[in-house]
């Protein structure tokens, strides 16, 4: 496609569940970034990939949240037995660089609103 | 680390008034910067970038200047629309340059 397209949408869950979001970055672009968006924190940045691997998983708040991309697109942000404090938008953004060219724009999808019952 | 600094809003203005939105930064070297808008139910698009200092970025009547001697990258706009109601966001790299590393965001409202 021709942005970065991110699904569910929106996702409301139960506490104690695990949910997947997905991300597909933009065609050709090898970094891709996951942030998280809630209020009265802005935009926090969670993980950050280069290709496959992930050279700074630094934002991830607790070892309930990973992550992974295959083949160099598609990324899956996955948090498991999901708490209240979880309910944000959750974000995919991807850039042609990352790293030393993090001075390229990162492209931003619609997001996914992620409510925890 | 790199940070950045953001006037909190709400702004509220009339049609054709002047805007301001003040950014100030710190950080390693000469990063690019960015400000990025998320208008009313969509998602968070760049909207303007300078990639070195004096640099002005503009775009839909927008514009900044890379403000090294002031640290700063202040959004302005001569005469704002009601179509300019939107959230504005100041960035820039994590020193890492593995992150953007944004402001809190600045609601502007803008009334006929």
């Amino acid at each position: 496609g021709a942005g970065v397209s991110q699904s569910p949408s929106n996702k409301v869950t139960e506490k104690g569940k695990d949910v997947e979001l997905r991300c597909d970055p933009i065609s050709g672009h090898t970094a891709l970034y996951w942030y998280r968006q809630s209020l009265g924190q802005g935009l926090e940045f969670l993980i950050y990939f280069q290709g496959n691997s992930a050279p700074d998983k630094s934002g991830l708040p607790s070892d309930r949240f990973s992550a992974e991309r295959t083949g160099g697109s598609v990324s899956t942000l996955t948090i498991q037995r999901t708490q209240q404090e979880d309910s944000a938008v959750y974000l995919c953004a991807s850039s042609l660089l990352g790293g030393t060219g993090a001075n390229q724009p990162q492209h931003f999808g619609d997001g996914t609103r992620l409510s925890i019952l | 680390g790199n940070s950045v600094t953001q006037m909190e809003g709400p702004v509220t203005l009339s049609e054709e008034a002047f805007l301001t939105i003040n950014c100030t930064y710190t950080a390693t070297g000469y990063p690019s910067l960015f400000w990025y808008v998320q208008y009313p139910g969509e998602g968070l698009q760049l909207l303007l970038k300078a990639t070195k200092a004096d640099d002005k970025g503009s775009n839909k009547g927008f514009e900044a200047t890379y403000r090294k001697e002031t640290t700063s990258f202040h959004l302005e706009k001569g005469s704002v629309q009601v179509s300019d109601s939107a959230v504005y966001l100041c960035a820039l790299p994590s020193q890492a340059g593995t992150a953007l590393i944004f402001g809190k965001g600045t609601t502007l409202s803008v009334s006929s």
